[in-house]
């Protein structure tokens, strides 16, 4: 079974600090994505990895940044938190290919206060 | 820019029915086509995924079907259960590097 984990379910934290998501994957997927998802909107896409080390812009990278120093983790970094930022964070891993699904973690509900 | 909408946005149906949920997309040259389901406050579970070259997938009660030339997805849920309540999402790639893009969702109750 595909397993991605990220490291907290539920996360408050003060406008102005810098916050962590983990993201953690146990299958060999070279891919891996960032999403923020919000009432209306959808889910949108932050940042994705298709390799150690690289890293490609979404739809909404400002205010955050990623890093990727094992292909197992996927960090999303938020430089000085805002109240625009509360909301639930998806990670999402795959394959390459066409073949393959992506899976997604469970989420992280993240407020600002 | 690949659009993905998802119509209704909400349905309730009563137990026990047939239903299909619609997805359409602008740009026909996609990937693969996934569709996902979403409980309240959790992440999203991989249902259906089809390729391009195919035309549908099944798995249990679900039917998903393909028509990249009309740029268009369904997903049949045969014999609903008040169990298949939840946020159903249809997304594409347009390359196997590529993220998906997802639809908004619909929303789906089904009483009992």
């Amino acid at each position: 079974d595909v397993k991605v984990t990220q490291s907290s379910r539920y996360l408050v934290k003060r406008t102005g600090e810098k916050v962590f998501l983990e993201c953690v994957q146990d299958m060999d997927h070279e891919n891996m994505f960032w999403y923020r998802q919000d009432p209306g909107l959808g889910l949108r896409l932050i940042y994705f990895s298709y390799d150690v080390k690289m890293k490609e812009k979404g739809d909404i990278p400002e205010g955050y940044s990623v890093s990727r120093e094992k292909k197992e983790r996927f960090s999303l970094i938020l430089e000085s938190a805002s109240t625009n930022q509360t909301s639930m964070y998806l990670c999402a891993s795959s394959f390459s290919g066409s073949r393959y699904e992506q899976y997604f973690g469970p989420g992280t509900r993240l407020t600002v206060t | 820019k690949q659009e993905v909408t998802q119509i209704p946005a909400a349905l309730s149906v009563p137990e026990g029915e047939n239903l299909v949920l619609n997805c359409s997309f602008t740009d026909s040259a996609i990937y693969n086509l996934q569709w996902f389901r979403q409980d309240p406050g959790k992440g999203l579970t991989s249902l259906l995924l089809i390729q391009s070259s195919q035309r549908e997938q099944t798995s249990g009660r679900l039917n998903a079907s393909l028509d990249k030339s009309s740029g268009r997805s369904t997903l049949y849920i045969a014999a609903s259960q008040p169990g298949d309540s939840a946020t159903y999402l249809c997304a594409v790639s347009n390359s196997g590097n590529t993220p998906l893009v997802f639809g908004k969702g619909t929303r789906l109750s089904v009483i009992a």
